[in-house]
């Protein structure tokens, strides 16, 4: 079956510019997870749609922001670009479980650059 | 907030020898994830434990869940140059990720 699959791959941005990033899970799939992934400061967790719907945030500013839409499809936006959001960004597909014992698959991630 | 400390932080080695990556935490966690990450790529799925005390391996690695489900360690026995990456082992809500061990064998 197709793994998770991230667009673009890679990205450069300018300061002060929004970006939106797209995100197709696994087939069945109902959970999109977001990861901003930076050398100083690990993998951190962004926000997390189910069902079209915000289950889970992290603290990260409003600046970053996501939607789901039926087929399970996400996208996540990021306006006013900043140069510390240079990072990986991951996302991660799963069955859905709130406590979930099944694990996560990534996709190969979005590296954005910002200028 | 619950937090993953992982030691060491770095771990270089030569071909062939043996190490023990460790994953702890102060909270109790129902199951604990290991993932390896390889540069410019996510993280893969490498196992998940579940019960206390387990112990689950998976041809050279050796992972093991501690009684009490605060802690984890990974063992590779005979490093070899493809095991090279980053590990980390996660939590399963929100998938809090550990800090992070990054390993280098050198053949």
């Amino acid at each position: 079956k197709a793994g998770v699959t991230q667009t673009p791959r890679y990205l450069i941005k300018t300061r002060g510019q929004q970006v939106t990033l797209s995100c197709s899970p696994i087939s069945g799939h109902r959970s999109v997870s977001w990861y901003q992934q930076t050398p100083g400061q690990g993998l951190q967790f962004l926000f997390e749609y189910f069902s079209e719907t915000q289950r889970n945030k992290g603290n990260f500013p409003g600046r970053f922001s996501g939607r789901q839409f039926s087929n399970s499809r996400s996208e996540m936006n990021v306006s006013t670009l900043e140069l510390g959001d240079s990072a990986l960004y991951l996302c991660a597909s799963s069955l859905g479980s709130q406590e979930n014992n099944y694990g996560y698959t990534f996709g190969s991630g979005t590296r954005l650059t910002v200028v | 907030t619950q937090l993953l400390e992982q030691s060491p932080q770095f771990l270089s080695i030569q071909e062939g020898e043996n190490l023990t990556v460790y994953c702890n935490s102060s909270s109790v966690f129902s199951s604990l994830q290991w993932y390896r990450q390889e540069p410019g790529e996510g993280p893969v799925l490498l196992v998940t434990v579940v019960t206390g005390g387990e112990v689950k391996k998976l041809k050279r690695l050796t992972f093991q869940f501690g009684d009490a489900r605060k802690d984890s360690s990974l063992h590779i026995t005979a490093a070899q140059p493809g095991d090279t990456g980053l590990y980390l082992c996660a939590g399963p809500y929100k998938l809090i990720f550990g800090t992070g061990t990054r390993l280098q064998v050198f053949p």
